[in-house]
């Protein structure tokens, strides 16, 4: 089946254009995730959307960055006029409903959105 | 200082080495302890995870939890080229989803 697609793979931008960076979970998975993953570093959390709750935004780095989920589905991260440190892979991962117990919920990540802001 | 502090590397070892990948944290509230494994230009797969203290064994890859010390351990068994990869742990809070906070990875060559 299909896994979580990303698109664009890659964008260039110029600095303090906006960009909007697109994410399709796996079908039926009802949580979603993005990180940033900058050079060499390991994923920082963004944002966190869990069916018709309210997001857990609190990973997000400034008012630049907004994040959309529509229809429980598709999911849009924007960044407004983007920064040169705003540079990093942009991931997306979904997972399905949350079970009873002490199983994890595994993530399936998308391959990113690979941004360069000059 | 970072939650979650991951062993640098890079790494690299001969075919068939034990690798042994390491991470320490700071937050006591963390129950869920991850590894995953991240090629070149790909998302990071989850090989596997441990809830609370303890061991746990799948094929070549086992994983420690010491919460005590609050240090975690990836080990390899006759390790393969084809586990030449960035690894990264993670961890987090009660709960069964939600965010994770991850460690900076390390890279490991195995070489034929």
């Amino acid at each position: 089946g299909a896994g979580v697609s990303q698109s664009p793979s890659n964008k260039v931008t110029e600095k303090g254009k906006d960009v909007e960076l697109r994410c399709d979970p796996i079908s039926g998975h009802t949580a979603l995730y993005w990180y940033r993953q900058s050079l060499g570093q390991g994923l920082e959390f963004l944002i966190y959307f869990q069916g018709n709750s309210a997001p857990d935004k609190s990973g997000l780095p400034s008012d630049r960055f907004s994040a959309e989920r529509t229809g429980g589905s598709v999911s849009t991260l924007t960044i407004q006029r983007t920064q040169q440190e705003d540079s990093a892979v942009y991931l997306c991962a979904s997972s399905s409903k949350r079970t009873s117990g002490r199983v994890y919920n595994e993530q399936f990540f998308g391959p990113g959105t690979r941004l360069t802001v000059l | 200082q970072k939650e979650v502090e991951q062993d640098p590397g890079p790494l690299s070892v001969p075919e068939g080495a034990i690798v042994s990948l390491n991470c320490t944290y700071s937050n006591s509230a963390f129950q869920y302890f991850m590894w995953y494994r991240q090629y070149s230009r790909k998302g990071p797969e989850l090989l596997m995870y441990t809830y609370s203290s303890g061991n746990k064994e799948d094929g070549r890859f086992t994983a420690q939890v010491d919460k005590s010390s609050k240090y975690i351990s990836l080990f390899i068994r006759d390790s393969q080229p084809s586990d030449s990869a960035t690894y990264l742990c993670a961890m987090k809070g009660e709960g069964n989803a939600g965010k994770s906070t991850f460690g900076d990875g390390t890279t490991l060559t195995v070489k034929p």
